[in-house]
């Protein structure tokens, strides 16, 4: 029953690693998005793919890519980790024009050492 | 671009006292407007929305939002809180005309209920 889902939940690594998030909606939405949430609350979009093609592509370090195998999974891999991309990742979903809202997946906190 | 101002970044209220939480946003065209919460520990959840018809919309839980197009603003009201609805509190703006929803967020407002 879940909609939005994220794995893993908690990433804990080193810097200098590599490591991937996945995200998988069953809503059926066209849609989905990458936002990352930092210590201050704050949250930003950084991508945004509609029906597999990138759409929003925010001021984001080139060591993040999305990849969006079908519409409905987007996962984002992150190269050369370092201490400032510690943050909560939330994946998102809507349908295309997002009237009617976005649902968000639970949060990956990943955690850079 | 479209940007969205929250003015509060932390209230913190009695239950049973009435809440009204701002959020002003400024795009020139027409706009799809949201109200988000995230409880501690958790991920958004949509409140409310208003994209046409009726200023007024109700949401989940007792709130209520206004769209004041004047204004800019689409300010996020509940007449009674409770210790429960602490949680931090979005305001986003999606522009009506884009294909893809892109949704600017406010910086979010953290609300603190006292019991």
């Amino acid at each position: 029953d879940t909609a939005v889902s994220q794995t893993p939940k908690y990433l804990v690594t080193q810097m200098g690693n590599d490591k991937s998030i996945k995200c998988e909606q069953n809503l059926g939405h066209d849609t989905m998005y990458w936002y990352k949430q930092d210590s201050k609350k704050f949250l930003k979009i950084m991508f945004s793919y509609n029906n597999k093609e990138l759409i929003i592509n925010e001021t984001v370090p080139n060591r993040f890519s999305p990849k969006s195998p079908d519409k409905a999974h987007l996962n984002l891999h992150i190269n050369s980790l370092e201490l400032g991309d510690s943050a909560v990742y939330f994946c998102a979903s809507s349908h295309t024009a997002g009237t009617g809202g976005q649902f968000f997946g639970p949060g990956t906190r990943l955690t850079v050492l | 671009a479209q940007s969205v101002s929250q003015h509060n970044h932390h209230v913190i209220l009695s239950e049973a006292a009435s809440l009204e939480l701002g959020c002003n946003y400024s795009y020139g065209g027409t706009v799809n407007l949201f109200w988000y919460v995230q409880y501690p520990g958790q991920h958004l959840q949509l409140l409310l929305k208003y994209f046409s018809g009726d200023p007024l919309v109700k949401g989940i839980k007792g709130f209520e939002a206004e769209f004041i197009k004047s204004k800019f603003s689409f300010n996020l009201r509940k007449p009674s809180v409770q210790w429960s609805d602490t949680a931090e509190y979005f305001c986003a703006v999606t522009p009506s005309n884009t294909n893809a929803g892109k949704s600017t967020f406010g910086d979010g407002t953290t609300l603190t209920v006292k019991p």
